[in-house]
């Protein structure tokens, strides 16, 4: 297995442009998580779902974002009108979760870097 | 809704060391995960180790070591015999959805 894979890597765009990011999880996780993390800081929860049903998604998210995962598989997040405030890396993750509070080991991908100019 | 705090922005240790990071949290649910995460620069977050909530005794992963100590909601990491390689932030984290701390930048000094 090739573990959470990302694409693209980094992305530099105009402001007013949207973007869009796409997450592999590791094939056999039921459970894909989105955050953002801006240099010297934690992540931050964006958004996760369990197999296909996006199950939270956090206040942190404006309109202006929006994650899919509409197979259950692979997931994309858009961000729509793009800010310099959005300048961030947007981190995936995956999991294999067989309910609430199975606390299986989170797996990450390398990180997708955007650039808002 | 759950918080996980780490009170260090910056620690250092001498090689060969030991150094303990801390972290608090704060639920209200009984049975839960908690996870201490490394990021080197530029690097992949990675697992260093993780803890049920519901099992007393702490976790242990070769150098690495948690103190769990659930009814003050404290899960602290301790690192022994430190290595250069061991330099990156460490969050702290919290599952259901996974909540992280803001991290503690570790340096190891030769």
């Amino acid at each position: 297995d090739t573990g959470v894979s990302q694409d693209p890597r980094h992305k530099i765009t105009k402001r007013g442009q949207n973007v869009t990011f796409r997450c592999d999880p590791i094939s056999e996780h039921n459970r894909l998580y989105w955050y953002r993390q801006t240099l010297g800081q934690g992540p931050e929860f964006l958004t996760y779902f369990q197999n296909e049903a996006q199950l939270e998604k956090s206040r942190l998210l404006s309109d202006r974002f929006s994650a899919e995962r509409p197979k259950g598989s692979f997931s994309t997040l858009e961000i729509q009108r793009t800010e310099q405030g959005d300048s961030a890396m947007y981190l995936c993750a995956s999991s294999l979760a067989a309910g609430p509070n199975s606390g299986n080991t989170i797996y990450f991908g390398e990180g997708s870097w955007l650039t808002v100019v | 809704a759950q918080t996980v705090t780490q009170s260090q922005p910056e620690m250092s240790v001498q090689e060969a060391e030991t150094v303990t990071l801390s972290c608090t949290y704060d639920t209200s649910e009984s049975d839960y995960y908690l996870f201490w995460y490394k990021q080197p620069p530029s690097r992949q977050m990675i697992l260093v180790i993780r803890q049920e909530a519901y099992k007393q005794q702490n976790a242990t992963e070769n150098r690495f070591s948690v103190n769990f100590q659930k009814a003050a909601k404290s899960f602290s990491l301790k690192i022994s015999d430190s290595q250069l390689g061991d330099a990156a932030m460490y969050f702290c984290a919290y599952y259901d959805k996974v909540i992280f701390g803001p991290g503690t930048s570790l340096s190891v000094i030769p």
